[in-house]
């Protein structure tokens, strides 16, 4: 089956800076490649999501990188806010099957 | 859109109780997930629905653990007897069919049940 590895656990930034969450997986037929946001006390909400045929996806200060070859995505955030900090997941799945990385606690500092 | 519902939010049982989570997933999804999240385990996929029909129930870890989908509006998930490492927040999620090949559908988490066993 997939297996999803998400680095780092913990991530400490300063507003304003930017963030970033890489995993990767081992399953070379996944195809889809979503994240998402886990604020304390609820579910999982999906923030972006990028499919196998596009290398890069940004909606305002999120963006996503596939690199199909290596088999890693990474999750770049900009301009930091306190808003921001939550638990980030990343996924993997070539079917309904979603996998999740073990999640990336990040905590924006004033 | 009132997104996925679950009950109970929170719920304390004691051990050999039988539990019973609820879902009604968004309208118009076709697929609907049972999730389970600790933190020794993360979020780990139960079973999942198509139509009603259970289609991958793998990730169940013991026969204590049941499923049912009765409609497209309605899910449980039923623990019996109950036992202390089940405890664990359970989600219950939904997606729409894209009417096309290949994967990719946008899965929405409920806000999830909080399950105590003790």
């Amino acid at each position: 089956g997939e297996n999803v590895e998400q680095h780092p656990s913990t991530l400490s930034v300063q507003e304003g800076d930017s963030a970033v969450i890489k995993c990767t997986y081992s399953d070379s037929a996944s195809n889809y490649f979503p994240w998402y946001k886990q604020e304390l006390g609820k579910g999982p909400q999906l923030i972006i999501d990028i499919r196998s045929n596009v290398g890069e996806k940004k909606d305002q200060r999120i963006a996503v990188t596939l690199n199909k070859t290596a088999k890693h995505f990474s999750l770049h955030i900009t301009e930091t806010q306190p808003e921001d900090s939550a638990v980030y997941f990343c996924a993997a799945s070539d079917d309904y099957k979603l996998s999740f990385g073990a999640g990336t606690t990040v905590t924006v500092r004033a | 859109d009132a997104g996925v519902i679950q009950s109970p939010r929170h719920e304390v049982t004691e051990m050999g109780q039988e539990v019973t989570l609820r879902c009604k997933p968004i309208s118009g999804h076709d697929y609907l997930f049972w999730y389970r999240q600790t933190m020794m385990r993360g979020l780990e996929l139960l079973i999942y629905f198509n139509n009603n029909v259970p289609i991958d129930d793998s990730g169940m870890p013991e026969d204590r653990f049941s499923a049912k989908m009765p409609n497209a509006s309605f899910s449980t998930l039923k623990i019996q007897p109950s036992e202390p490492r089940d405890s664990a927040v359970y989600f219950c999620a939904s997606s729409p069919w894209t009417g096309g090949a290949g994967a990719g559908n946008t899965i929405y988490f409920g806000e999830g049940s909080w399950l105590t066993v003790v």
